[in-house]
């Protein structure tokens, strides 16, 4: 399975800035899909991104709030936009397995943001 | 509508002890899989286990086993020689079968926190 960096592993932000969360696979992968899980809640699918094309984003979710770019197929970036408190959330990356010869998807080890 | 239900927000076992976490699954597609992850407090994502709809039995891994009822569409994880280190959030998630050249997004169950007892 593949390999993950996911970074920065935790920040504290103001409100009204924005976060870009990096996260770097070891090999090619076809699509990377980004979480958001809420404080005590399960985690919840952002958006899906595909090199090339735009990402797709869940309902609730927009990319102005989120914009996500996949310049290649080992790297994408999430921005979390103009933050307020109800963004503190960890932050994960995982790619698509597809093509990966395994059956679980990885992810990275997530970003723990906290806006104040 | 929620495709993927675990009822058991919390669970208690006694070290050495075998536990079931429950969850089922909703779905009208034929090809499907289900995981099970595990989550520390460090926030980390573990995998665990996976079930694919067409396996005919159950998966195991090490001490880890997946009770699979196709019909009641349920997958049930099976700890067994539960030890201190497996108090942690389970969550179960179902991928559905999009085609193509993608496994697919996964959906998650709410979790349940499994606290072993010494």
């Amino acid at each position: 399975s593949a390999v993950i960096s996911q970074k920065p592993s935790r920040d504290i932000c103001q409100r009204g800035t924005s976060l870009t969360i990096q996260c770097q696979v070891d090999s090619q992968v076809t699509m990377m899909f980004w979480y958001r899980q809420q404080p005590g809640q399960s985690l919840t699918l952002i958006a899906t991104a595909n090199q090339g094309s735009e990402a797709t984003y869940e309902s609730g979710f927009v990319i102005d709030k989120f914009p996500i770019s996949r310049p290649n197929l080992t790297f994408s970036t999430l921005t979390v936009s103009n933050m307020s408190p109800e963004d503190s959330s960890i932050y994960l990356c995982s790619p698509d397995p597809f093509g990966q010869g395994s059956s679980g998807y990885t992810f990275g080890s997530g970003t723990r943001l906290t806006v104040v | 509508a929620q495709k993927i239900t675990q009822t058991q927000p919390g669970m208690f076992v006694q070290e050495k002890e075998a536990v079931t976490l429950d969850c089922t699954y909703d779905t009208s597609d034929p090809s499907y899989g289900l995981f099970w992850y595990k989550q520390p407090s460090s926030g980390e994502m573990i995998f665990l286990i996976y079930q694919g709809s067409y396996d005919q039995q159950n998966a195991t891994e090490g001490r880890y086993s997946l009770n699979f009822q196709k019909a009641r569409k349920s997958a049930n994880l099976v700890i067994s020689a539960s030890q201190l280190g497996d108090s942690a959030m389970y969550f179960c998630a179902m991928r559905e079968d999009p085609g193509g050249t993608s496994y697919g997004k996964l959906t998650f169950g709410q979790g349940t926190i499994l606290t072993v007892h010494p």
